[in-house]
């Protein structure tokens, strides 16, 4: 168990929806990355937050966004859906320190039908 | 461009038969070199981080290495419940900016 809890587990919605990740990272961790594995394109950095504020953006699309809260969970928010953005999404952490390993959770299948 | 490459993309040992996994990078600034592993359907699980060229981890079966362009996994008499998806990952420093690169993977199956 790395610590990093991601819900829900599965979402399979339709094209044009909207739909919220979330992530709890690891006690103590005040870095949260977010990346998206497809099959043919194996793990996409998206984007990092530091302790409340963004650190470092990735490929991530204008139609996703993230943000941090105050108690360092943090949310993905994905808009108007293709089918294309069906995926794994990950969200990782990392402790104290400008080279820490990330800790992953089990990430949240999306499917868009 | 930064850049992290990994190979073989699939390997097929038999239990005890050792191999060597690589992952070459070509990043400006390099902080830090991770090795994780990958179940299905689950999250990377981290193994090690290596920092400097010539630096060695041990872990178990599994032991990485560094050089200047390059890192290798070795694995030592594999068992079957080595198999999973192997990854290499790169944090770059690009003008003060951190980031991390991953590979795209190794998928590893030992067979009993």
């Amino acid at each position: 168990d790395s610590g990093v809890t991601q819900t829900p587990k599965h979402l399979i919605t339709a094209t044009g929806q909207r739909v919220t990740l979330r992530c709890s990272p690891r006690s103590g961790d005040l870095s949260v990355y977010w990346y998206q594995q497809s099959l043919d394109q194996g793990l996409q950095f998206l984007i990092q937050y530091y302790n409340g504020e963004e650190r470092a953006k990735g490929n991530i699309l204008e139609r996703f966004s993230a943000q941090q809260f105050p108690d360092l969970h943090s949310e993905l928010n994905l808009s108007s859906l293709e089918l294309g953005d069906s995926a794994l999404y990950f969200c990782a952490s990392s402790g104290p320190g400008s080279n820490q390993p990330q800790h992953f959770g089990d990430g949240t299948r999306l499917s868009i039908l | 461009e930064d850049q992290v490459t990994q190979s073989p993309e699939a390997l097929r040992l038999q239990e005890g038969e050792s191999s060597s996994l690589n992952c070459s990078y070509t990043v400006s600034g390099l902080r830090g070199l991770f090795w994780y592993r990958q179940d299905p359907g689950k999250g990377p699980e981290f193994l090690f981080t290596l920092y400097s060229a010539g630096e060695e981890k041990e872990k178990e079966r599994l032991k990485a290495t560094l050089t200047k362009k390059e890192s290798f996994l070795h694995i030592t008499a594999p068992k079957p419940e080595d198999s999973a998806t192997y990854l290499c990952a790169v944090q770059a420093d690009t003008s003060g900016t951190y980031k991390y690169i991953f590979g795209t993977g190794t998928r590893l199956k030992v067979l009993a």
